[in-house]
Formats: C-alpha cells, structure tokens, sequence
C-alpha cells in the first residue's frame, strides 16, 4: 500500500538552530501538508500546499517556518532558528480528492520528532 | 472552526461498547474520523459526506446527522487494539482541522 514517508525519524538540536524537515509524499497526490503536535496535545494545522504554492496556512506557521517542494517528490519542512517549544511530532500528509465528493483523504507520514535542547 | 469531541477521554473493558461524538457549531463540508496510537501517525478510518449517513465496517461504525453538525463514532465488542486516541476532522477550503481527540483505552 501507498506509503507517506519522513525523515528523520527523530532529530535532536540546539536552540537557535535550523532544521529541515523531509517528507515524500504519495506520488499520484497532490495536495500535500504539515501538521504538529505537541506531546499530549491536539494535532494542529501548520500549512497546506497545492500546485508548488501555499494554499492555506495557521497562524502557527510564521516567518520562522517555509516549505518547499525542491524536486518531484519531495516536500520540505523548514523550522529557522529553533525554540525550544518547537519541540513535537510533526507529521507529513498528503490527500487526493476523493472523486465525485470534493472530499481530501489525507495519507499521514509516521512522524518526525523534533527535540529542541 | 475545531470541532469539539466528547468524551475527552474513555476507559472500557474488552468487550464494551463506546460512542464518540464530534461536534460543530456550523455545518461541517465532510466528517472524517482517524484513530492515532501513542507515538504513531494517524490512521485513517471512514469519511462521511451526506447528511443521515451511516457507515461502518467490522465493529466500527460512525453517523453524521441530518444538519451535519454531529457525528458519532461507535465502538462495539471493543478489543485490546481499539485503544488510542481518536480524531474526527474536516475540511475547510484546503485545510484538514482534526477535532479536539478522545482518548480510548481498553483494559482486559
């Protein structure tokens, strides 16, 4: 079965740092996305991306945060200058429109922790 | 735009029956329920799209009423695997919003 993939796995870093964040998602889907979630916490909406541009994004996702899609399949999280509340799951999705409904069912990456000492 | 889930958390014994339900104070495009392990990706488990439907597979089944303000997700004879945290969602525009979670744990 069609698999979302992320790396790395876990990545541990300095407060102040910079961390790319990688995902590759389903290669036939088109809508791609970032979601974080703080340990214990909600799953929350950092950005949506369609057709190589952001279609939609939270107010999580400020100027600290950018995301790419550097070749044919990958799909880049950048987090500039880590803070330590960084720190949480972030996971990779991405969805195609179910046909005839409109509907997105989205495909999840198992995740890529992030540790901010 | 969240929606809201109750309960926030649930214990049942194996065997027991459980509902979930999600709520919105406005009319939700489609409803779409995910069940997430500790340390794990959410996993998808059923989209609804009309008003009145139900639908369902093995001992999990889930309801989206008329409005398409709530839906419930049901758990019936709840197995050892049942347990994790469940998430409705919606989607706005091209943005998937995950409901507030339950979390479902089952005991021997």
């Amino acid at each position: 079965e069609p698999e979302v993939t992320q790396t790395p796995s876990h990545q541990v870093t300095q407060m102040g740092q910079e961390v790319i964040l990688r995902c590759v998602p389903i290669s036939n889907h088109l809508y791609f996305y970032w979601y974080r979630q703080i340990l214990g916490q909600k799953v929350e909406f950092l950005v949506s991306f369609y057709n190589n541009e952001i279609s939609e994004k939270s107010e999580i996702f400020d100027d600290q945060f950018s995301v790419e899609r550097p070749d044919g399949s990958n799909f880049t999280l950048k987090i500039r200058s880590t803070k330590l509340e960084d720190s949480a799951m972030y996971f990779c999705a991405s969805s195609e429109v179910l046909r005839g409904s409109g509907a997105n069912v989205l495909t999840f990456g198992a995740g890529s922790r992030l540790t901010v000492l | 735009q969240q929606p809201v889930q109750s309960p926030q958390a649930v214990i049942l014994r194996e065997g027991e029956d459980a509902v979930i339900n999600c709520s919105s104070s406005k009319a939700l495009y489609s409803v779409h329920w995910y069940r997430q392990k500790h340390g794990e990706a959410p996993i998808f488990l059923m989209i609804l799209l009309k008003g009145g439907e139900q639908k369902g597979h093995d001992k999990i089944s889930a309801s989206f009423n008329e409005k398409k303000q709530q839906s419930s997700l049901y758990l019936t004879a709840s197995q050892l695997s049942y347990s994790g945290t469940y998430f409705c969602g919606t989607t706005t525009g091209n943005q998937f919003y995950f409901g507030t979670g339950t979390s479902l744990t089952v005991i021997p």
